[in-house]
């Protein structure tokens, strides 16, 4: 158990619809970083959080949006679902920047029907 | 832009034999290098990871070398097992450390 949790851990739903994953990052954690892993492809970076604010961003979709609250769970909404939006969405955390080791949640395991 | 090339995808090895894993970055102010060990359905763990002002590291079978210079970083694993089969990522920090970027991935099979 690396102390990340994510929920839920599956989710099917259809295409045109939004879904909100949430992420609890380990405790003392300030940085959450979000990762999308399609089948058979690598992680592809989406966007950090620390402490609150937007720190980062790779190549995350304008359809998608996310936020780290003053509890420092975060949020990924996606919306406008399109099929080849399914993948397995992992959460990952850490004290501070990208420059120690991010401990990854089970991820969610999102399918658009 | 800002990206971590890895080669090679698949890699297989027959069991007892060495791996070489390869990666490539972009960035030259990438100070931190993780490989991470995915097995089938689960989450990626941390195996390894080197800093800038380090050229090595070994933890048992597995070690990490770096070239600075190259821009480009190996895992190497000694003696597979059956067990080291797995999709395995390199990532290098970015935009001084606020970001981690990773490879495509490797996928390794040792046969046994």
């Amino acid at each position: 158990d690396s102390g990340v949790t994510q929920t839920p851990k599956h989710l099917i739903t259809a295409t045109g619809q939004r879904v909100t994953l949430r992420c609890s990052p380990r405790s003392g954690d300030l940085s959450v970083y979000w990762y999308q892993q399609s089948l058979d492809q690598g992680l592809q970076f989406l966007i950090q959080y620390y402490n609150g604010e937007e720190r980062a961003k790779g190549n995350i979709l304008e359809r998608f949006s996310a936020q780290q609250f003053p509890d420092l769970h975060s949020e990924l909404n996606l919306s406008s679902l399109e099929l080849g939006d399914s993948a397995l969405y992992f959460c990952a955390s850490n004290p501070s920047g990208a420059d120690t080791e991010a401990f990854f949640g089970q991820g969610t395991r999102l399918t658009v029907v | 832009g800002e990206n971590v090339e890895q080669h090679p995808s698949t890699l297989s090895v027959q069991e007892g034999d060495s791996a070489v894993i390869k990666c490539t970055y972009s960035d030259s102010a990438s100070n931190y290098f993780p490989w991470y060990k995915q097995e089938l359905g689960k989450r990626p763990q941390l195996i390894i990871d080197i800093r800038s002002n380090v050229g090595e590291k070994k933890d048992q079978r597995i070690a990490v070398t770096l070239n600075k210079t190259a821009k480009h970083f190996s895992l190497h694993i000694t003696e597979t097992q059956p067990e080291d089969s797995a999709v395995y990522f390199c990532a290098a920090s970015m935009e001084y450390g606020n970001k981690l970027v990773f490879g495509a991935g490797t996928i390794l099979r040792v046969k046994s």
